[in-house]
């Protein structure tokens, strides 16, 4: 699976949209872009995940750029709720079945 | 739907002493794993299923065994425990969409935090 960069931490205001990039530059033509999240102590969240076009949900939008190499994931109205560690994964047709989560961006909402 | 539980939530056990943790999901998933997070780390693979009666190794599946006896249920047990297993355990679930193997979106329980002292 393709290695991703993130940036280690974000603050976002309450309400305001929150935009968190990540870069997959090495990312292949079968390997999707998948979002987790992981509130303190908790089990992962699924967000949202694509391939190559722009994808939304009831919880973000993901927008993948057109040569695949990077991709930002947008909470439209951030609530403190929010406030976690995201995690931006490339998985692929590799055989490999474990999730393997980087260092991920940790977003402070802030009231 | 209740998704992915696990039980315990919190234990403690003594080294040597043995226990299940037992996962369910009610998603009709074919797919189970067990991972576990240390602090400050990710999570790595323990075992994991494709099916009822299935099970198959993961990362780091030494002192650890698991059984899929039905859909729903998948269940770690330590035989021996040690205080390395000190962990917290995340189980996950998925379907097969026909997407390429590796590509299936994984949800998870809450956790068993586990001390073995």
């Amino acid at each position: 699976d393709a290695k991703t960069t993130q940036p280690p931490s974000m603050d976002c205001a309450e309400g305001r949209a929150a935009n968190l990039p990540c870069n997959h530059s090495t990312i292949s033509g079968n390997e999707y872009v998948y979002w987790y999240r992981q509130i303190h102590s908790q089990g992962p969240q699924y967000i949202i995940h694509g391939l190559k076009n722009n994808e939304t949900n009831e919880m973000a939008s993901l927008i993948i750029t057109e040569d695949r190499k990077s991709s930002t994931l947008i909470l439209p109205h951030a609530t403190l709720r929010d406030t976690a560690v995201y995690y931006c994964i490339v998985r692929g047709d590799t055989g490999r079945r474990a999730l393997t989560f980087g260092s991920g961006t940790r977003l402070q909402v802030q009231p | 739907n209740a998704g992915v539980t696990q039980t315990p939530k919190f234990r403690v056990l003594k080294t040597g002493q043995s226990m299940t943790l037992l996962c369910a999901q009610d998603m009709n998933h074919e797919y189970m794993y067990w991972y576990r997070q240390d602090p400050g780390m990710g999570l790595r693979l323990i075992h994991y299923s494709v099916g009822e009666g299935t099970t198959a190794k993961g990362e780091v599946p030494d002192g650890y065994n698991v059984s899929r006896l039905k859909k729903q249920n998948f269940l770690l047990g330590l035989e021996s425990a040690a205080p390395s297993q000190t962990s917290v355990y995340f189980c996950a679930s998925s379907y097969s969409r026909g997407l390429p193997f590796g590509t299936d979106t994984q949800y998870f329980g809450p956790g068993t935090r586990l001390t073995v002292l």
